[in-house]
């Protein structure tokens, strides 16, 4: 059984850029989490997603940010005109349910914004 | 609102030395409790977790955790480290009660193994 899978693992734009992060969850999970780590700091939460809804955007950004769960496909974590201070690690994580407790992580991916 | 705090953002232990991560978490409800590695340029990989029960979880690896309420601590323990042992350490609570039991992460806690 294959395990979370994001892609690009690295992802190198320029301010102003569109960055678009995918996030295969493992298979049997509806639940995606997204997490963004910045240098230096643990992880932060930013959304939660399950099939066709978002569940809980309190920890994300305002402005440029966005994230969808389709019917099929990934999950998508869209950062818009990025800017220097968006560089950093970003999490996906999955679990089955919302009872279940544990989500289990992608790999991540790494983005510099140049 | 939930936090998790981890003491020292480093630590270094010699080989075959114990291991003594700590962790105090603030909840205002029973807590879910979690302890996560990540090795260098990888994801984080659950080590254990308690939920309820046995206040003494067992996880991977040979580290086990001692939930402690009245100390409101989940401190992270290994009896003899070993030089694979070096790698970040997070402690997380889940806000189970709150759409879906998103985590909150401490800091993190780099852990340094000497030959």
């Amino acid at each position: 059984n294959a395990g979370v899978m994001q892609n690009p693992r690295h992802l190198v734009r320029r301010r102003g850029q569109e960055a678009r992060l995918r996030c295969s969850p493992m298979k049997g999970h509806s639940h995606v989490y997204w997490y963004r780590q910045l240098p230096e700091e643990g992880l932060k939460f930013m959304v939660y997603l399950q099939k066709e809804n978002i569940i809980d955007e309190s920890g994300m950004p305002k402005e440029r940010f966005s994230a969808e769960f389709p019917k099929e496909g990934p999950s998508i974590l869209r950062i818009q005109q990025v800017v220097r201070g968006d560089s950093a690690a970003y999490f996906c994580a999955s679990s089955p349910t919302s009872v279940e407790e544990t989500q289990y992580f992608g790999p991540g991916t790494r983005l510099l914004v140049l | 609102a939930q936090s998790v705090t981890q003491l020292g953002s480093h630590v270094s232990v010699s080989e075959g030395a114990l291991v003594l991560l700590r962790c105090n978490y603030s909840s205002s409800v029973p807590p879910y409790l979690f302890w996560y590695v990540q090795y260098p340029n990888q994801g984080l990989q659950l080590l254990l977790k308690y939920t309820t029960g046995a206040t003494l979880v067992k996880g991977i690896n040979g580290f086990e955790a001692e939930f402690k309420k009245s100390e409101t601590s989940f401190h992270l323990t290994k009896p003899s480290a070993h030089m694979s042992d070096a790698a970040e350490y997070f402690c997380a609570v889940s806000d189970r009660y709150n759409q879906g039991g998103k985590l909150i992460f401490g800091q993190g806690t780099e852990l340094s193994v000497k030959p």
